[in-house]
């Protein structure tokens, strides 16, 4: 188990759903990301929060909506995704953002687009 | 457009061996390297570099970063079947009050006993 705490960790949804990813910390980490990963393939950044505030915002559909509602929560939801949106969406945690610490991941959330 | 790249992408070694995975990098205002482990779920931090020359070890791992040549090698000595895993790459540049990574596509590592 890690400290960064992702709910669900499955999730089966149609296209015309709208649901909403959590994950949690209570580490004090100011810094949080979500990465979506295909099969056999590497993280890719989607969004960083810092400070509660969004600093990246890597070309995301618009499906695709962060909410950072406190310094320990980030939510993504989720509307009228496509079956290509199918993967494993992680979520990571750092201490600040604007310094050097290695980021700390959660277990992911499994999500299948039918 | 940042780039990480890792060889190989897999290999195959038995208990014992010695193993050294390769990482090299493009990217606009580096700020760090660091290494991950992923076996079935979440990634988890094995190293951090920032310094050309400097080694960090832990154990059996021991990663070093040339900032010259723009790559980093992670050694893993006595390989035990429990190192089989995704290692990943990541650089870290600097963005506006964050760091952005991106990863390499990662080297698969089965140790056979």
């Amino acid at each position: 188990d890690t400290e960064v705490t992702q709910t669900p960790k499955h999730l089966v949804m149609g296209m015309t759903n709208k649901k909403s990813l959590k994950c949690e910390q209570h580490m004090g980490h100011r810094a949080m990301y979500w990465y979506k990963q295909k099969a056999k393939k590497p993280p890719e950044l989607m969004f960083v929060y810092s400070y509660e505030k969004l600093s990246i915002n890597e070309s995301v559909p618009s499906r695709f909506s962060p909410e950072c509602p406190n310094s320990s929560l980030l939510n993504l939801h989720l509307h009228a995704l496509q079956p290509e949106d199918s993967a494993l969406y992680l979520c990571a945690s750092s201490q600040d953002g604007r310094v050097n610490q290695p980021q700390h991941f959660g277990d992911g959330t499994r999500l299948s687009i039918l | 457009e940042d780039k990480v790249v890792q060889s190989p992408l897999s290999l195959v070694v038995h208990e014992g061996d010695t193993v050294t995975l390769n990482c090299s990098y493009e990217v606009t205002n580096f700020r760090s390297l660091l290494w991950y482990k992923q076996e079935k779920k979440a990634p988890t931090f094995l190293f951090m570099l920032t310094s050309s020359g400097i080694e960090k070890k832990s154990g059996r791992l021991s990663s070093i970063l040339d900032k010259k040549e723009l790559f980093s090698i992670l050694n893993i000595t006595a390989t035990q079947t429990g190192d089989s895993a995704v290692y990943l790459c990541a650089v870290e540049v600097y963005f506006t009050n964050a760091g952005k990574s991106t990863f390499g596509d990662g080297t698969t590592l089965t140790v056979k006993p």
